[in-house]
C-alpha cells in the first residue's frame, strides 16, 4: 500500500458525460501527478500539481482539467467523454519539491469505462 | 520529447533463473530512471531507481545499471520467484524548463516466472 488513495475504484458512464476522479496523496506529500494507462498508449503523464499550483503539463486533452485543493487532495475532471477515454487513471504523489528526480508513489487507480 | 523503449515485451523464466529487462532513452538530459512493478488490478509500485551520477544500484535480488553514454539502463532480477511475475515498467525524467517531474514510461515487460 503506497498511501495514495483514489476514488472511485470503477466508473462506468456514457459518451458525452462528465466525471470527476479524486486523489489523496500520501501524508505530507505536496506534489500530485495524474497518469492515464491504456492498452494502445501505455502509461502517459497528464499533469502535475505542486502545493496547489500547476507545475507541469503533458498530453492532457483540453476536455480534461485538474486542480489541487488547499488540503492537497486533487481532482481530475473529464468532460465530453468519448469511447477512447476508457482507461485506467492513476494518481501519484511525491514528497518535497516536486522537482525532477523525486520518487513518485502511485495509487491503485480508477478504471473508467465509457459506453 | 523523451522516448523510452523497453525490451522484451514478454519474458518467461524458470524459478531461480535471472531476468534482465532493458530500456533505452532518447534525451541525454534525462537524469532519473525508476523501475515500477505492476501486478494485476494494482497501481505501479516503485521497486528501485537510479540517478545519472550512479552507474549501478542494488537492493537484495534487484539491481539496476545505467550506461549514460549509450543511453540505456537495465533491470536485473536474480533468483526469480513466482511472486516476481508482473508487468515491469522503466521510466525516465529530466529537468525541464518548468522544473516539473514528469515520467516518460517504456511500454512494459510482462515477466512470467514458472515454478
Amino acid at each position: 500500500d503506497s498511501g495514495v488513495t483514489q476514488t472511485p475504484k470503477h466508473l462506468i458512464t456514457a459518451t458525452g458525460q462528465r466525471v470527476t476522479l479524486r486523489c489523496s496523496p500520501r501524508s505530507g506529500d505536496l506534489s500530485v501527478y495524474w497518469y492515464q494507462q491504456s492498452l494502445d498508449q501505455g502509461l502517459q503523464f497528464l499533469i502535475q500539481y505542486y502545493n496547489g499550483e500547476e507545475r507541469a503539463k503533458g498530453n492532457i486533452l483540453e476536455r480534461f482539467s485538474a486542480q489541487q485543493f488547499p488540503d492537497l487532495h486533487s481532482e481530475l475532471n473529464l468532460s465530453s467523454l468519448e469511447l477512447g477515454d476508457s482507461a485506467l487513471y492513476f494518481c501519484a504523489s511525491s514528497a518535497a519539491s516536486g522537482r525532477p528526480g523525486e520518487a513518485q508513489y502511485f495509487g491503485p487507480g480508477t478504471r473508467l469505462t465509457v459506453l | 520529447g523523451e522516448n523510452v523503449e523497453q525490451h522484451p515485451s514478454t519474458l518467461s523464466v524458470q524459478e531461480g533463473d535471472s531476468a534482465v529487462i532493458k530500456c533505452t532513452y532518447s534525451d541525454s538530459a534525462s537524469n532519473y530512471f525508476p523501475w515500477y512493478k505492476q501486478e494485476l488490478g494494482k497501481g505501479p509500485q516503485l521497486i528501485i531507481d537510479i540517478r545519472s551520477n550512479v552507474g549501478e544500484k542494488k537492493d537484495q535480488r534487484i539491481a539496476v545499471t545505467l550506461n549514460k553514454t549509450a543511453k540505456h539502463f537495465s533491470l536485473h532480477i536474480t533468483e526469480t520467484q513466482p511472486e516476481d511475475s508482473a508487468v515491469y515498467f522503466c521510466a525516465a525524467s529530466k529537468k525541464g524548463n518548468n522544473a516539473g517531474n514528469m515520467l516518460t514510461f517504456g511500454g512494459g515487460t510482462r515477466l512470467m516466472v514458472k515454478p
